[in-house]
């Protein structure tokens, strides 16, 4: 049972252009989550967190988003840069709990 | 960067051999995951550890097991390695210094292993 999950596999997006990545989440006990990035052939890279006391948290280009009520939290680039084409990984933690939970990845294609 | 090195950074191997894979760090952090990572299946938990000799397993630990011996080092080894193993694994670790609680619970990534078993 997927507890975290990310329903699009892959995303293209001209660059300049605002980048949405989408996360929902079945377990109500999560009230941590985190976005984290991945080039190839490298470990994955924190990117932004956001705890459940909140609905927004921004850092530079990047805001992610948490919808409580529905489960569902979005990660927002803008503008997106070639850079920015990487795998972007969902997670969720539990209060008390040392683990964090993964969704399957988004992988997002900046192009010109 | 967390300090962080895994080795080694590649390896192929062949069905039934024993495979041990290696995570250090440099910053005495209490908390150490090893992780696998496979397309469509995202950064699955395989065991982790709070401390020296105190680790638990994770959601996919059939086949796998760790020691700690010490702080710095966390190994991860494939008693009799099968095709289904091949895969890219990564270790992490969480900050020390944060207390439980969700607020804390980041984790930094090593470079990653790509195993592949024959």
């Amino acid at each position: 049972d997927q507890q975290v999950k990310q329903n699009s596999p892959s995303l293209s997006v001209q660059e300049g252009r605002i980048s949405i990545l989408n996360c929902d989440y079945t377990n109500s006990m999560f009230d941590y989550f985190l976005w984290y990035k991945k080039y190839p052939a490298e470990g994955p890279t924190f990117l932004i967190s956001i705890s459940s006391i909140k609905d927004k948290n921004e850092d530079g280009r990047f805001t992610v988003f948490l919808n409580k009520s529905a489960k569902h939290l979005s990660l927002h680039i803008v503008p997106s840069q070639p850079g920015d084409s990487a795998v972007y990984f969902c997670a969720a933690s539990a209060t008390n709990t040392d683990k964090l939970i993964f969704g399957t990845g988004t992988r997002l294609q900046v192009f010109p | 960067d967390a300090g962080i090195t895994q080795s080694p950074r590649h390896k192929v191997t062949e069905t039934g051999t024993p495979v041990t894979l290696r995570c250090h760090q440099t910053e005495n952090h209490r908390y150490m995951y090893w992780y696998r990572q496979d397309p469509g299946h995202g950064l699955r938990l395989i065991h982790y550890s709070y401390g020296v000799k105190d680790t638990d397993k994770g959601e996919v630990s059939d086949g796998y097991s760790v020691s700690r011996s010490k702080t710095e080092d966390f190994l991860l080894t494939l008693e009799s390695a099968t095709s289904s193993q091949t895969s890219v694994y990564f270790c992490a670790i969480r900050p020390s210094g944060r207390g439980l609680g969700s607020s804390y619970n980041e984790q930094f990534f090593g470079p990653g292993t790509r195993l592949t078993v024959l």
